[in-house]
């Protein structure tokens, strides 16, 4: 129990659907990240929030679109893809964006783009 | 973007065999932190390392942070197979935004032989 949950685990898609990741946790922190972590790459951050509000976007394409409802939610919106968005996507959290506290990480959706 | 280098990429030992990363900035550091992945697992924070010089121990595990903050090693003693996995350093840096973010390094995978 990692207490950063994601949803799905799996998710294959063709390049002109929409579908939604979603991550939950249950540790009470502030911050919420969502990575991307590709074959022989780096972790590559993509978004942070904080108390609900982003404050990074990492030059991330618009067909990722993410969403914050509350500090214990985060979703990723997807549309219209492409292959080389094939990745695990992490999500994380911490107690708050800036006091460099450890981040706890779901298990990750495995996401393969047809 | 920034990259944070880890060497080496790739390590293969025998096990009982000692293993150590490298993490290393162009500059200086105001903490670090270090995070495992094993395979087809998510990344889980180890340690942080704050002051100059520190050394920190978690059993068979040496964590150390150089003089300058510039640099940090993870060194394993005698290494088991539970040891196998991905060993990424993380850095505090500015990535053009607001505030600091978690960058993370590029990872050592190690395997290791029984």
């Amino acid at each position: 129990e990692t207490g950063v949950t994601q949803t799905p685990r799996h998710l294959v898609m063709g390049m002109t659907n929409k579908k939604s990741l979603k991550c939950e946790q249950h540790l009470g922190h502030n911050a919420m990240y969502w990575y991307k972590q590709s074959a022989k790459k780096p972790l590559e951050l993509m978004f942070v929030y904080s108390l609900e509000e982003r404050v990074e976007n990492n030059s991330v394409p618009s067909r990722f679109s993410p969403e914050c409802p509350n500090s214990s939610h985060l979703f990723l919106h997807l549309h219209t893809l492409q292959p080389e968005d094939s990745a695990l996507y992490l999500c994380a959290s911490s107690q708050d964006e800036d006091t460099h506290q450890p981040q706890h990480f779901g298990d990750g959706t495995r996401l393969s783009i047809l | 973007g920034q990259q944070v280098m880890q060497i080496p990429q790739y390590q293969h030992v025998q096990e009982g065999e000692d293993f150590t990363t490298y993490c290393n900035s162009s500059t200086t550091l105001s903490n670090i932190q270090w995070y495992k992945q094993r395979p087809g697992g998510h990344p889980v924070f180890l340690i942080q390392l704050v002051k100059s010089g520190e050394v920190k121990k978690q059993k068979r595990l040496t964590f150390q942070f150089g003089e300058a903050k510039k640099n940090s090693s993870l060194h394993i003693t005698a290494t088991q197979t539970t040891d196998v996995g991905t060993y990424f350093c993380a850095l505090f840096m500015n990535y053009g935004g607001a505030t600091n973010k978690l960058i993370f390094g590029t990872g050592t995978l190690l395997a290791v032989q029984p």
